[in-house]
């Protein structure tokens, strides 16, 4: 079984900063099975991105997937105020641990 | 506009059987490659996927759960059921269903239900 490894485990920012994700997976896997979601406190996850680097309908463009094989990124290009949230990468019915972004 | 909502007890005691309820609008569960998936969040940690149903009634378990978990769907209700025995402590957590994808022969959950919290104790 795949297991998805996410870094840093928090990411403390400013608005208007540039978020860099990395979610390692423990074997390769196919590009088109990693996906990312958003979940802000007390809502359900919201998919954000899928087949490692197409968005998910409605999800600016500010937000960008890529990798390969084993490593892959969720790059947002400016942070704004909504963004600050955990961010969970999947490939099947795994996911990631998980990364915080908070606001510095 | 695709929606689900999940029903079910807030609390459990240890040793109960947990039923909880999806209902869904939007989709069909009839269509080819429509699935539900039953995903859990226990407080403050990461997600953990339990099981789908797909389209064509055909079911997939968390390995490490298989054991405890049945899931079930009604078309023409637009309902999926999971149920749980054995409840612990350990199962407390957030139980969400999500509409299910195939996406390049995999799976993504793209429409979630807000969650219901089950907390298990005596």
């Amino acid at each position: 079984e795949i297991v998805l490894t996410q870094s840093p485990g928090t990411l403390s920012l400013s608005p208007g900063e540039r978020a860099t994700l990395s979610c390692r997976a423990s074997q390769s896997v196919s590009s088109s099975y990693l996906a990312w979601y958003q979940q802000k406190p007390g809502q359900a996850p919201r998919l954000l991105i899928y087949g490692a680097s197409s968005r998910a309908t409605g999800i600016p463009d500010r937000f960008s997937g890529s990798g390969s094989g084993t490593d892959f990124t969720l790059t947002i290009s400016r942070l704004e105020p909504e963004d600050f949230a955990v961010y969970y990468c999947q490939q099947s019915v795994t996911f990631g641990g998980g990364t915080k972004v908070e606001i510095k | 506009q695709v929606t689900l909502r999940e029903s079910g007890p807030a609390l459990v005691k240890p040793t109960q059987t947990l039923t909880l309820t999806c209902t869904f609008s939007g989709f069909s569960l009839s269509t080819s490659g429509m699935c539900v998936s039953w995903i859990r969040q226990p407080p403050g940690k990461a997600l953990e996927w339990l099981a789908l149903i797909d389209w064509d009634d055909d079911k997939y378990y968390s390995t490490s759960l298989k054991t405890r978990l049945t899931i079930s769907k009604d078309t023409s209700k637009n309902q999926v059921v999971l149920t749980m025995t054995n409840m612990d402590p350990v199962d407390t957590a957030t139980y969400y269903c999500a509409r299910t994808s195939i996406y390049s022969s995999s799976w993504l959950f793209d429409y979630w239900g807000q969650g219901t919290l089950v907390t298990v104790s005596s």
